[in-house]
């Protein structure tokens, strides 16, 4: 059973410009959802892809939008990027519906630095 | 406005003795409750949950204490290990389905051999 994982581990852009980050599920797996992890902070949601409708959202702009593909891989699309959307963008997946433990699986992050 | 809050962002604890992990929340429909642990370079490993209809949750080492009257949650790791330093965030979800959700800015913990 392969876990969670995302590309690329780090990612350098510039102000203004726009950044695509991909994340592959835990097998079996058919919920996807992405955070920010802002240095010194908890994660804050972004939103959540449940059989690739979003179905959840937290306080982040039109600008980050994503998508989620037949295989439950996801993409995190950011534009117009900001100084303060240096972060590290965590990707989730868990089975919604399923009999197992109600939990989400992380991967290792990417890191983007935007100057 | 922080929902989830952890006030210590740290704490030092002798390997063999008990860590206690503290987090408060002000949201009242927050159904379910987790804790997770990060080492530097991973992302978030899940530890232990508790449903708002429980108070205690107990796995191995681990126990997670929900006090719903008073908004506040709590992680005891007993004995501690060198191998437990890490930080730990506490996280809650509106739905029993342990997604979409608010954590806490994390405790980092140091377990002293």
């Amino acid at each position: 059973e392969t876990g969670v994982t995302q590309s690329p581990t780090h990612l350098i852009k510039t102000r203004g410009q726009q950044v695509t980050l991909r994340c592959s599920s835990q097998s079996g797996h058919n919920t996807v959802s992405w955070y920010q992890q802002a240095l010194g902070q908890g994660p804050q949601f972004i939103f959540q892809y449940y059989r690739e409708e979003e179905n959840g959202r937290g306080n982040f702009p039109p600008r980050f939008s994503g998508l989620q593909f037949p295989n439950y891989s996801s993409e995190l699309n950011v534009n117009a990027l900001e100084l303060d959307d240096s972060a590290l963008y965590l990707c989730a997946s868990s089975l919604q519906g399923g009999r197992g433990r109600k939990t989400q699986y992380f991967g290792p992050g990417t890191r983007l630095l935007v100057l | 406005d922080q929902q989830v809050k952890q006030n210590s962002p740290s704490l030092s604890v002798q390997e063999g003795r008990i860590s206690i992990l503290n987090c408060d929340y002000t949201n009242s429909m927050f159904d379910y409750f987790l804790w997770y642990k990060k080492y530097p370079a991973e992302g978030p490993t899940f530890l232990i949950s508790i449903s708002s209809i429980k108070d205690k949750n107990e796995d191995g080492r681990f126990t997670v204490f929900l006090n719903k009257s008073a908004k506040h949650l709590s992680l005891h790791i007993v004995p501690s290990q060198p191998g437990d330093s890490a930080v730990y965030f506490c996280a809650a979800s509106l739905n029993n389905a342990g997604n979409m959700l608010t954590f806490g800015g994390g405790t980092r913990l140091m377990v002293k051999p």
